[in-house]
């Protein structure tokens, strides 16, 4: 059964920093991982997608990698604001027809002035 | 439309009384889904519906939950004899599907609150 954890829960830097969010997963056999953001008491907004054949995706401040073979990503985040203070959720899809996500816990992320 | 629409944004129900909750995909969207976010839980797969297929009801948490798909298109998400650990945030999302997937695109969710 497919497990994502990310590390840290939460998390909080002053305004300028440039920062680094984790996500791991136990089943290498992905399809694709997604990277979302989610503003307290909103719904999820799509931030990057890699496919499995993919190392790196960008846009913008954020960049995300993808480590398939050892089962790690990382959301990179240059010179944080405030205005991205908010949960940042990943997700992997599994490989062949099976389309439902697996969700990490998500990190929240405080980006002080 | 431009976006998943789900209606209604907030919902507020007595515990026992039966709720529908709808979700409007982008159109053009093979796949849909429903997901539940309970207070400080992840997401939690409900059902998938991916075209004229027989759904995947497999997240569903009891026989009070069901859901359906008119016409490969709008879903409602029925909660019956609603109980107050129904109480979460119901999120749908959609997507192209098949191999030519770009990721799955939210809407905005319902909140549940059952008092």
């Amino acid at each position: 059964k497919q497990e994502v954890t990310q590390i840290p829960a939460a998390l909080s830097v002053p305004e300028g920093e440039n920062l680094v969010l984790n996500c791991s997963f136990t089943d290498s056999a992905i399809y694709n991982l997604q990277w979302f953001r989610q503003d307290p008491g909103k719904g999820l907004t799509s931030l990057l997608l890699i496919q499995s054949s993919q190392r790196e995706q960008t846009s913008g401040r954020l960049n995300a990698s993808l480590d398939k073979s050892s089962g790690r990503s990382t959301l990179y985040i240059a010179a944080s604001q405030p205005g991205d203070s908010a949960t940042y959720l990943c997700a992997v899809r599994p490989g062949g027809s099976n389309y439902k996500l697996t969700f990490g816990k998500g990190t929240l992320l405080t980006v002080n002035p | 439309g431009a976006g998943v629409s789900q209606s209604p944004s907030n919902k507020v129900t007595e515990k026992g009384k039966d709720v529908e909750l709808r979700c409007d995909p982008i159109s053009g969207h093979t796949a849909l889904y429903w997901y539940r976010q309970s207070l400080g839980q992840g997401l939690e797969f409900l059902i998938y519906f991916q075209g004229n297929s027989a759904p995947d009801k497999s997240g569903l948490p009891s026989d009070r939950f069901s859901a359906e798909r008119t016409g490969g298109s709008v879903s409602t998400l029925t909660i019956q004899r609603t109980q107050q650990e129904d109480s979460a945030v119901y999120l749908c999302a959609s997507s192209l599907g098949g191999m030519a997937d770009y990721g799955y695109t939210f809407g905005s969710g319902t909140r549940l609150t059952v008092v």
